[in-house]
């Protein structure tokens, strides 16, 4: 039971240049999330995906993209990379029972640093 | 508009002391809270939560008390040990039932040997 996992770790990007975040989940749960970290901040939500087949957008979307692939995996996409964007990503996972929070579940994170 | 904020950026503690760390937040509807600890270069780890319907909870050398009056949530860490050394972060979810964390910008916690 890996828990969230994210790939890659680490990503350096040109301003412009593409790329996917990949994420899973083996807990089955139904909801996941994309944050984004900066230094000294807290987490901020960037989209989310209440149930499979479903996606809204966060606090932070604009310059990003999501695919709620199936019910394990969520894909975040920077379709043209800014310097704005170097930041921590971090996918989670929790579950809703019956309307209620459930906790949310981290991944290790994915360090991207765009030039 | 909705925040989680801290009162201390930065608390240090002796090894063998209490912790506490403090947090208010601002939402009224907000009916869950939860408290996280992200050690350098990790993600975040669930500690403890608490529903709005309580105003304490125990875990293993943690307790969360929750205060709805003055919208105020701790954390205390008993017999603070070296491993807890870490950014901790307060979050609620806010007015919606959508699973959304809202998250405060963290408390460090430096644990003096």
């Amino acid at each position: 039971n890996a828990g969230v996992t994210q790939t890659p770790k680490f990503q350096v990007l040109k301003t412009g240049q593409s790329m996917t975040l990949q994420c899973a989940q083996d807990m089955n749960h139904n909801s996941m999330y994309w944050y984004r970290q900066d230094p000294g901040m807290g987490l901020r939500l960037i989209y989310y995906s209440a149930s499979e087949g479903t996606t809204d957008k966060g606090e932070v979307p604009n310059g990003y993209n999501v695919s709620r692939l199936n019910k394990r995996e969520f894909s975040l996409r920077l379709e043209s990379a800014a310097p704005s964007q170097t930041s921590v990503y971090f996918c989670a996972s929790s579950d809703l029972l019956r309307g209620a929070q459930e906790t949310q579940y981290f991944g290790p994170g994915t360090r991207l640093l765009v030039l | 508009g909705e925040s989680v904020g801290l009162h201390l950026p930065t608390l240090s503690v002796q090894e063998g002391d209490n912790s506490i760390i403090n947090c208010a937040y601002s939402n009224s509807a907000s009916d869950y809270f939860i408290w996280y600890k992200q050690e350098s270069g990790k993600g975040p780890q669930f500690i403890i939560d608490i529903r709005s319907n309580m105003d304490k909870r125990q875990g293993q050398r943690v307790t969360v008390l929750l205060n709805k009056t003055v919208k105020h949530l701790s954390l205390q860490i008993a017999a603070t040990q070296p491993g807890d050394s870490a950014v901790y972060f307060c979050a609620e979810n806010g007015s919606s039932n959508t699973g959304k964390l809202i998250f405060g910008q963290g408390t460090t916690l430096q644990v003096k040997p």
